[in-house]
Formats: structure tokens, C-alpha cells, sequence
């Protein structure tokens, strides 16, 4: 079984609608991270938790909220989509030393 | 602002070497990544560097110059496979071990 799952893989919705991305991760690890990847820009941090109740915003966290339901969970929430939010999202995972991020598969989110 | 350039494509021949560079402008800084994804996968991790030098792992190779703010991957017997995209990556300071990603360099290898 893979370290770090994502559901749903892909996504369709309507501009407006709130989506929920979630991760799990059986690596133990106490850090999780959110990222968006578009063509030509790399991936950028949405938002970053170092344990449950620790909750951090990154470059890009204006329209989306995250949740951190226990060590192993931590999702992702558009809370109305918009059109320019259609990008490939990656779960991310890492222990304490930070120096190896392992990633989901991603989920492909398509708003129209 | 916090920055990282790396060469939008490289192309190469199966059995070649190949150098991705990487130059970076962060405030404050602990070390470089490089990390490798195929087509419709995840990125995967490929090495790291916090000191000057050469690491090198296998057919890879990265090496860091922190006077410089400079780094490169270096992929030696090319083959197929290793047609990908390649990020380098700061973990910049007070940054609570985040990332930085560069835009990623395409690498292309043919026969």
C-alpha cells in the first residue's frame, strides 16, 4: 500500500461549489503539506501543519482552508472553486528534519 | 523575494551525461534538494545538499556552492527512463523546513 494516499484522484466541478481533498499517510510522520502545481510554475505550498494543532498558511492559501483531523489526515477545502483553481494538487509528507518530502499521486481538479 | 532559476529544457542522447543548473536567492538558507517527476507522477525525492560539495548517489550527482548560491544535478549514463521534469528546491530558514520549488527543468532523452 502506497505511504501517501489522495482522494478523490480526479475531480470535475462547477465554479462555486466547496471541494474537500484529502490526504492520509501511513509514514508516521508529524508533517504534512499542501501544494498546487501548474505548467511552468513548480509547485507552491497552499498550506503546512507541523502537528494536529499546528496550522500554517503558505505562498498561496487565499481560497482554500485545510483541516488536520488527526497525525495521519489533513485536508484540503476550496471553500467556493473558481476557475483558476484547476491545477494538479499534491499531499506531501516529511519528519522533523524536513530534509526528504515524500508526495501523493495528486488530484487532478478541474473547475469549470 | 525568495527566487530559483533552472533551465526549462534539456535535451540529451541515451548513454550521455547531462548538467541541470540550478541558482537560487533566498533569505536565509539550509539546504538544496533535487527531486524527480515523471510524466502524470508524483515528485519523487532525489538528493539533498546542505554543504559545499559533490553527494552522489548512483548515476546522480548533486553538488552545492552556498557562496555561489548555486547547485547542480548531474545525470551520468542516460537512459530513457530518466526523461522527466527535475525541481530543484531550497529549504529556506524560518521556514519551518517548506520548500521552494523551482519552475522545473524538462529533460528529454533520446535514442
Amino acid at each position: 500500500d502506497a505511504d501517501v494516499t489522495q482522494t478523490p484522484r480526479n475531480r470535475i466541478t462547477k465554479t462555486g461549489k466547496r471541494i474537500m481533498l484529502e490526504c492520509s499517510q501511513t509514514k508516521g510522520h508529524d508533517r504534512m503539506y499542501w501544494y498546487r502545481q501548474d505548467p511552468g510554475l513548480g509547485l507552491r505550498l497552499i498550506y503546512y501543519s507541523f502537528d494536529v494543532k499546528d496550522i500554517n498558511k503558505g505562498e498561496i492559501s487565499d481560497g482554500y482552508s485545510v483541516s488536520r483531523q488527526a497525525q495521519a489526515k489533513f485536508s484540503l477545502s476550496l471553500e467556493s472553486a473558481i476557475p483558476n483553481q484547476t491545477a494538479l494538487y499534491f499531499c506531501a509528507t516529511s519528519d522533523r528534519t524536513g530534509r526528504e518530502q515524500y508526495f501523493g499521486p495528486g488530484t487532478r481538479l478541474t473547475v469549470t | 523575494g525568495q527566487s530559483l532559476e533552472q533551465p526549462s529544457e534539456v535535451t540529451a542522447v541515451e548513454g550521455a551525461i547531462v548538467q541541470i543548473n540550478c541558482t537560487y536567492q533566498t533569505s536565509g538558507f539550509y539546504g538544496l534538494s533535487w527531486y524527480q517527476q515523471h510524466d502524470g507522477g508524483a515528485p519523487t525525492f532525489l538528493s539533498y545538499n546542505a554543504l559545499d560539495g559533490l553527494e552522489e548517489t548512483g548515476r546522480f550527482s548533486s553538488f552545492l556552492s552556498r557562496s555561489d548560491s548555486y547547485g547542480y544535478l548531474l545525470l551520468q549514463e542516460l537512459q530513457m527512463k530518466d526523461s522527466a521534469s527535475y525541481f530543484c528546491a531550497v529549504r529556506a530558514s524560518g521556514g519551518y523546513n517548506k520548500l521552494i520549488f523551482g519552475a522545473g527543468t524538462r529533460l528529454a532523452v533520446h535514442p
